[in-house]
């Protein structure tokens, strides 16, 4: 099974900061890769898929980037709306399985 | 705007069975592979089970698999998820969602539904 690490757990930027989170995968996935906001009591919230695609709707400054094993989200100036925990998730043909990353928390210094 | 709807969580005890339901609206149903994802209490969301549009392939996660089945039945744009033999460990939030304009990216979550398990 493929094995998702997401670096950091947790991160405290002030608003307007670049923050990056990086997402390892144990073996290559090529570009299958997305990448989730959460907020508490909410379901995940997709924003980048097949690694760099950002979703209709969503704002510009939220991006991403990587292939093969390492994977890069990058939000350009960070804003209050932004606090939440993000997810990276990798997706395989059926009957091949989906995983998510562990998440990392992100919060307003 | 397609939705999802979950049903059928509760507190359970241990061993037991529970059936869980999505039905999806303002789509078509029979077009898109189903999933499964659940999040235990504080903690992240994890894959559990998949179907594809036509039911001919289904997926399980490692934890589940040989105690859960998938199922769906398009005339009633609703699939399934029977859980047997269940753990406190399957406590958690059980999500359907589905991926429409992705290959992979889940564009489209229910609002969930809890399944607790515990004596």
């Amino acid at each position: 099974d493929i094995q998702m690490t997401q670096s950091p757990s947790s991160l405290s930027a002030s608003v307007g900061d670049r923050v990056t989170i990086t997402c390892q995968a144990s073996q290559d996935i090529s570009d299958y890769l997305n990448w989730y906001q959460q907020k508490p009591g909410k379901a995940p919230k997709l924003l980048i898929y097949d690694a760099s695609n950002l979703v209709t709707g969503v704002p510009s400054r939220f991006s991403g980037s990587g292939s093969g094993t390492h994977f890069t989200f990058t939000i350009s100036s960070l804003q209050p709306e932004d606090i939440a925990t993000y997810y990276c998730q990798q997706y395989d043909q059926l009957p091949r399985g989906f995983t998510f990353g562990p998440g990392t928390k992100v919060d307003i210094k | 705007e397609g939705q999802l709807v979950e049903s059928g969580g509760g507190l359970v005890q241990p061993g037991r069975s529970l059936r869980l339901s999505c039905v999806g609206s303002g789509f078509i149903f029979g077009d898109y592979a189903m999933h499964w994802v659940r999040q235990p209490p504080g903690k992240g969301p994890e894959w559990v089970s998949a179907i594809t549009w036509n039911g001919d392939s289904v997926a399980y996660a490692d934890a589940v698999q040989g105690r859960f089945t998938i199922s769906r039945d398009d005339a009633k744009n609703s699939f399934y998820l029977q859980m047997h033999s269940l753990r406190v460990e399957d406590t958690a939030l059980y999500y359907c969602a589905t991926h429409q304009q992705t290959s992979g990216g889940f564009d489209l979550w229910g609002q969930g539904t809890w399944v607790t398990v515990s004596s």
